[in-house]
């Protein structure tokens, strides 16, 4: 069965450090590895990745996918308060040719001031 | 430029009723798909539809649920009978073409309460 697993389940920091969030997938015909940030409402779109070793930015955020390890990372530097939200990753199936998601729990990130 | 909407935000309803959840996705997009998020679990996938058509259904429910795209108006998901453990986030999301690699855009969820 297709599963993604995300590392930490939760993290708490402080304003200013740098974080780490890790995602592990097992997805049938996989085609591209999705980040979102999901605060109260709406998940929001940070980063779609297809292929492995390059890395996305966007802002203080990255995001680099490896294919032989089937995982990607997300980083956050210089963290701000505005930060804490739920990081959600997802891996797309192709296996049915519809680009269905399969999303990992989530890592709840806390920055603290 | 409107986001994906859902309506409404919030449902409450007692069991056995019949909970109406919709969905008008993003402007130009015609492919949408529906999640549901249970408490402290991640959002799961229920089903993908174009216009007039269920292209994928292999997450949704046997019974009681299901889903359509009319050629106007929004996409509707359709619960029956309610029972409690359908209580969860519903999520909308929509994508422009449909394409194993186009990124789906999500709304604000429908937070449906069984009581």
């Amino acid at each position: 069965e297709d599963k993604v697993v995300q590392s930490p389940l939760s993290l708490v920091v402080h304003e200013g450090d740098t974080v780490t969030l890790n995602c592990s997938y097992e997805v049938t015909n996989f085609r591209s590895l999705l980040w979102y940030k999901q605060e109260k409402k709406a998940p929001t779109f940070l980063f779609m990745l297809t292929s492995s070793g390059i890395e996305k930015k966007s802002g203080r955020l990255s995001s680099i996918l490896d294919k032989k390890e089937l995982s990607s990372i997300l980083n956050i530097t210089a963290t701000q308060t505005g930060d804490s939200a739920i990081y959600l990753c997802a891996g797309s199936d192709g296996s049915s040719n519809t680009g269905k998601l399969i999303f990992g729990q989530g890592t709840t990130l806390q920055v603290k001031p | 430029n409107a986001g994906v909407m859902q309506n409404p935000r919030h449902l409450v309803r007692r069991r056995g009723q019949e909970a109406r959840l919709r969905c008008s996705p993003m402007k130009g997009h015609s492919h949408v798909y529906w999640y549901r998020q249970l408490p402290e679990e991640g959002l799961k996938f229920m089903v993908y539809l174009q216009k007039e058509n269920i292209i994928d259904e292999s997450g949704m429910p046997k019974e009681r649920f299901s889903a359509e795209f009319p050629k106007e108006g929004p996409s509707i998901l359709r619960i029956q009978q309610v029972v409690r453990g359908d209580s969860a986030a519903y999520f909308c999301a929509s994508s422009l073409q449909g394409a194993l690699t186009d990124t789906q855009y999500f709304g604000p969820g429908t937070r449906l309460t069984v009581l």
